[in-house]
């Protein structure tokens, strides 16, 4: 069964204040590792997709690598407007989707 | 602008009641999702479609059924709603083989009374 598993599951930081967040998978065959962000009460929004080892993304103050066995979210010098919950999930080849728990970061001014 | 629409934000029902959560989407995707989704628990798979009048079982996806008529619209079936189902439900559609992951609309929550 395909496992994902988010750290930490809150961050607090205050603006400028950079950090990382983790997550770890076990998948049957990787077809893909995605990263979301969610706003409260709002579906998932689409952020990232990293397809194999060594792969890294990057957008705006956002970045996301990817190695064997887990994948980080860097976020560089935050904004109050970078606070949401940062969903990762992996697809395996049929095709759906195996979400983690979530990272809820909030970023004070 | 492409979506995937659910038909209702809130809604409030009661024990027993029968619940039709309804999704539209507009991008001519082949596979529909539907997810729940709980505090600590994050996204957990329900039920989903590859094609028309196609559907397989998620990881859970007892108490619930779907029904796929049409390509663009993935109906969730609540036969008899218990309060354990009190929860955000999120619908996704994608294109069979997106690098994109999926779209999703966003979200219906239900509570059961």
């Amino acid at each position: 069964e395909d496992q994902v598993t988010q750290s930490p599951e809150a961050l607090r930081l205050q603006e400028g204040e950079s950090s990382s967040l983790n997550c770890s998978y076990t998948v049957s065959g990787l077809r893909g590792l995605f990263w979301y962000r969610q706003d409260p009460g709002k579906g998932p929004e689409f952020l990232f997709t990293l397809y194999s080892a060594g792969e890294e993304k990057e957008k705006e103050r956002l970045k996301a690598t990817l190695t064997k066995k887990e994948s980080f979210l860097h976020i560089t010098a935050p904004k109050p407007e970078d606070s949401a919950t940062y969903l990762c999930a992996v697809q395996a080849y049929d095709y759906k989707l195996s979400f983690g728990a979530g990272t809820t970061v909030t970023v004070r001014a | 602008d492409v979506k995937v629409t659910q038909s209702s934000r809130y809604l409030v029902k009661r024990t027993g009641e029968k619940v039709f959560l309804e999704c539209v989407q507009d991008m001519d995707h082949e596979n529909m999702f539907w997810y729940r989704q709980d505090p600590g628990l994050g996204l957990r798979l329900i039920y989903f479609s590859y094609d028309v009048k196609m559907k397989e079982k998620g990881d859970i996806p007892e108490g619930y059924s779907v029904s796929r008529e049409k390509k663009e619209r993935f109906s969730l079936i609540l036969e008899s709603a218990s309060t354990n189902q009190t929860s955000m439900y999120l619908c996704a559609s994608s294109h069979g083989d997106s690098g994109y992951g999926y779209t999703f609309g966003s979200g219906t929550r239900l509570t059961v009374v």
